[in-house]
């Protein structure tokens, strides 16, 4: 089936350092991909999205590129903040029937930044 | 204006008990879900429910059940409680295929 591989956590950075999360993934169609962030104690938040091959995704400074012929969706930002420490999710979508689909989930990387 | 909300946001509760928690979206979604996240932050898929139907059922046990009485509400009804249980339960929606999910806070439930 679908799966998500990101790397492992935790992570953690001096303010202003540039962070890259790997994620690469297994899909047997053409899966759109998504990075999800989670603050301590809350719900996930959509960061940022691709839906096709070469498609790149930002929001806040973060950004990832659909790459198919690495099936990788890695995710960077140039400089992080303080604000930026959560729980990272990527993920894709695997469609189901109906107008539905399922995200499979990678295991989420940790991110702490430090002042 | 909250999006997905859940509740309650915390359950606490003995082995063996039968629990509800409840799920409303005012995005005007089609589709819902519930996400079973574990203590090691692993978020695995459990329902899906478009228009009040069910799409999706991941090898849940059948002590849950999920109840969607219209588009806008998605319950999770869980009997004889145990131990593994214990869990943070997301619940989402979304427009449709390839759309992003919108999630909830969470239901935080702990078996005693």
């Amino acid at each position: 089936g679908d799966s998500v591989t990101q790397m492992e956590g935790p992570v953690t950075l001096s303010e202003e350092a540039f962070l890259t999360i790997n994620c690469t993934y297994t899909a047997t169609g053409y899966p759109s991909l998504f990075w999800y962030v989670q603050y301590p104690g809350e719900g996930l938040q959509l960061l940022l999205k691709a839906t096709k091959a070469d498609d790149k995704g930002s929001n806040k400074g973060f950004e990832a590129t659909y790459r198919k012929e690495t099936t990788s969706f890695h995710l960077e930002k140039g400089s992080v903040q303080v604000s930026d420490s959560a729980v990272y999710f990527c993920a894709l979508s695997d469609p189901g029937q109906g107008g539905s689909e399922k995200l499979v989930f990678g295991k989420g990387t940790k991110l702490t930044v430090n002042p | 204006d909250t999006a997905v909300s859940q509740t309650p946001k915390y359950l606490v509760t003995q082995m063996g008990n039968d629990k509800s928690i409840k799920c409303e979206q005012n995005l005007g979604h089609d589709t819902m879900y519930w996400y079973k996240q574990d203590s090691k932050k692993f978020l695995k898929i459990m329902f899906s429910y478009n228009n009040k139907e069910l799409i999706i059922n991941e090898t849940v046990p059948n002590r849950f059940s999920p109840k969607s009485p219209d588009k806008a509400h998605l319950n999770l009804h869980i009997n004889s409680l145990e131990l593994g249980d214990s869990a943070v339960y997301f619940c989402a929606s979304s427009r449709g295929r390839n759309q992003p999910q919108h999630f909830g806070d969470g239901t935080r439930l702990s078996i005693l």
